[in-house]
Formats: C-alpha cells, sequence, structure tokens
C-alpha cells in the first residue's frame, strides 16, 4: 500500500495566517491526489483533486501543488471556518489511502 | 442535488454481520463515471477506504478488508451496500458512504453512521 504522511500533524495558527501543510507518498503517485476538510462529527468535504484543481465552491484561498511524492496544501488567509482536519488521499494505486490528517487548530 | 445517506444498525455483536445501505436521492447511481464507496472513520483516527463498485457491479474492494467484505448494488431501488462479516471491537468506526469521481476524489459524502461491535 502506498503510505501518505502528512506534516505537520497538529498546527496552531492566527486568523489571516499563511498556513501550508504537507502530504509526502511513500512511492510516486503523479498527480492523483485529493484533499477534504473535515469538522467535528462531520463527514470529509472534497476540497481539490488532481493535485492541484480546487473543487467548484471552494474558496480561491486554497491552493494546491506537488507532483510524484510531494503535495502541498495551502491557504493564503486563514479564516475561522476553515479550522478544521485536513486529510490528503492518493487515487494512484488500489487501495486508495489517506494521510493520517492535520488538525488546524486556533492559537 | 445528490444527497446520500447511509441507514443500517448502531451496533453490532462480535463475530456478527454487519450490513449498511446506503440510499442515493437527486440523482441516478447509475451515471457513468462514477463509483459508489464506503469509507471508514474509528474513534478519533483517520480515514479507511473500504471499497467501491461501479453500477455495472465491478467491485474494488481493501485488501485488508477483502476477506470479509462485500459491496452490491441494486439500480432499481438507487442504493449501495456493505457487507462485513465476522466483526471485531476494531470494526467499531463511524461509516461513511461517498460517491467517488473517477480517479479524482470522494466528491460527494453522506452524513456518516456510527457503528458499535459490542456484545
Amino acid at each position: 500500500d502506498i503510505q501518505l504522511t502528512q506534516s505537520p500533524s497538529f498546527l496552531s495558527a492566527s486568523v489571516r495566517d499563511r498556513v501550508t501543510i504537507t502530504c509526502r507518498a511513500s512511492q510516486a503517485i503523479s498527480s492523483y491526489i485529493a484533499w477534504y476538510q473535515q469538522k467535528p462529527g462531520k463527514a470529509p468535504k472534497f476540497l481539490m483533486y488532481a493535485a492541484s484543481t480546487v473543487q467548484s465552491g471552494v474558496p480561491s484561498r486554497f491552493s494546491g501543488s506537488g507532483s510524484g511524492t510531494e503535495f502541498t496544501l495551502t491557504i493564503s488567509s486563514l479564516q475561522p471556518e476553515d479550522f478544521a482536519t485536513y486529510f490528503c488521499q492518493q487515487l494512484n494505486n488500489y487501495p486508495w489511502t489517506f494521510g493520517q490528517g492535520t488538525k488546524v487548530e486556533i492559537k | 442535488q445528490l444527497q446520500l445517506q447511509e441507514s443500517g444498525p448502531g451496533l453490532a455483536k462480535p463475530s456478527e454481520t454487519l450490513s449498511l445501505t446506503c440510499t442515493v436521492s437527486g440523482g441516478s447511481i447509475s451515471t457513468p463515471n462514477y463509483y459508489w464507496g464506503w469509507i471508514r472513520q474509528p474513534p478519533g483516527k483517520g480515514l479507511e477506504w473500504i471499497g467501491h463498485i461501479y453500477y455495472g457491479g465491478g467491485t474494488f474492494y481493501n485488501p485488508s478488508l477483502q476477506s470479509r467484505v462485500s459491496i452490491s448494488v441494486d439500480t432499481s431501488k438507487n442504493l449501495f451496500s456493505l457487507n462485513l462479516s465476522s466483526v471485531t471491537a476494531a470494526d467499531t468506526a463511524v461509516y461513511y458512504c461517498a460517491r467517488q469521481w473517477m480517479y479524482y476524489g470522494l466528491d460527494v459524502w453522506g452524513q456518516g453512521t456510527a457503528v458499535t461491535v459490542s456484545s
């Protein structure tokens, strides 16, 4: 299975901060990576696909980049509603796997 | 607007078979380029992909669960189902159904249903 390692696992930030989350794959996965946002007690929300394409309706402050084994999710100016846990997922090889998550909390 | 809703018992006994159903509304399950999948999340932990099915019946399962899992689809009722046999406490989790858009991601999710395995 392809292992995805997110860093950091926990992040404390303030409103309007720029935040970057990294997802590293144990082997190359082209650009088949998706990102999700999950709030407590809720289902994950689909944010981004193909590493850098933002899903319709997702604010433009979210962006993504990367290919191969290293990927990043960036929030350019953190808003109160962005405090949540973020997961990456690879869809290059079965079984699909997820990163362990990055929890973004208010400083 | 497409919606997915999980249903099934919230409690299962060890060694039993867990059966969950995901009802799709606001769209057809027989839509090309989409798979229909199950994902679970143990309490306080991350996400685990269980498997998915195409409306034509083709399935893919996580090898870690393959010997115990079965996913089926009923296009006439616009729903798909998960069966997980020989459950143990390690199968306690919130179970989500979701629509998978090809190799791009899980773009629509159900709200999730909590399942506890306990005697």
